[in-house]
């Protein structure tokens, strides 16, 4: 059974970069879809993007402009970079591998990031 | 302001029926995308319940189930039981901002 783990630091500055990582166990990184999904707390689910096992991305349109998703094949490694954060990207960060291209089928604990000075 | 519109809350006794509804749009339910139904327990990450508008993954229990009509889908609970309390969510396609999520539905259990 595929397992997911999100790692990066929990606290963050204004205007700078957020930088996490899913190491993906117990399965491949290809040929799935990924997916990064955060949830403000007490909110709802937002979706970030969408990443290819080729490298292809589709964004947030919202969010399009500061978001970075890349893999690493050679570590089973999924990362997220959201640039110039603000307090409104305080929020649990989920790891998902996705199935047909939009079912979010397995989704890693969730990781924490706080951004404050 | 969520795309998909759920209900905030809904509640239910041990052992009736709710459902919960998601209301969308012609650019997404409409459009006839389909529609994925997910389960938050408190403090836990999500965990897909419903896909293809109607489908369960294996170990969901009969109990859910959940339809789609026109611009908007539901998801129905029977027998309800003390570990459905939880967070409800719906999550669609929209042609104009991609993957879209409702806003979630509480479900307390009396």
């Amino acid at each position: 059974q595929v397992q997911l783990q999100e790692s990066g630091p929990g606290l963050v500055k204004p205007s700078e970069t957020l930088s996490l990582t899913c190491n993906v166990s117990g399965g491949s990184i290809s040929p799935y879809y990924w997916s990064w999904i955060r949830q403000p707390p007490g909110r709802g689910l937002e979706w970030i993007g969408f990443l290819y096992f080729s490298g292809s991305t589709n964004y947030n349109p919202s969010l399009q402009s500061r978001v970075t998703m890349s893999l690493d094949t050679s570590k089973n490694q999924i990362s997220l970079s959201l640039s110039s954060v603000t307090a409104a990207d305080t929020a649990v960060y989920y790891c998902v591998r996705v199935r047909d291209s939009s079912i979010l089928s397995h989704w890693g604990r969730g990781t924490l990031v706080t951004v404050s000075s | 302001q969520s795309v998909l519109t759920q209900a905030p809350s809904v509640s239910g006794a041990p052992g009736q029926r709710v459902t919960i509804s998601c209301a969308g749009s012609d650019s997404n339910i409409g459009a006839g995308y389909d529609v994925h139904w997910y389960q938050q327990l408190p403090g836990t990450a999500p965990r897909l319940l419903i896909y293809g508008d109607t489908n369960r993954p294996s170990g969901v229990p009969d109990r859910f189930s959940a339809s789609k009509s026109g611009t908007s889908a539901s998801l129905a609970i029977t027998g309800l039981q003390p570990e459905d309390e939880a967070d409800y969510y719906c999550q669609s396609f929209d042609t104009r901002l991609r993957t879209v999520f409702g806003g979630g539905t509480t479900l307390t259990v009396l």
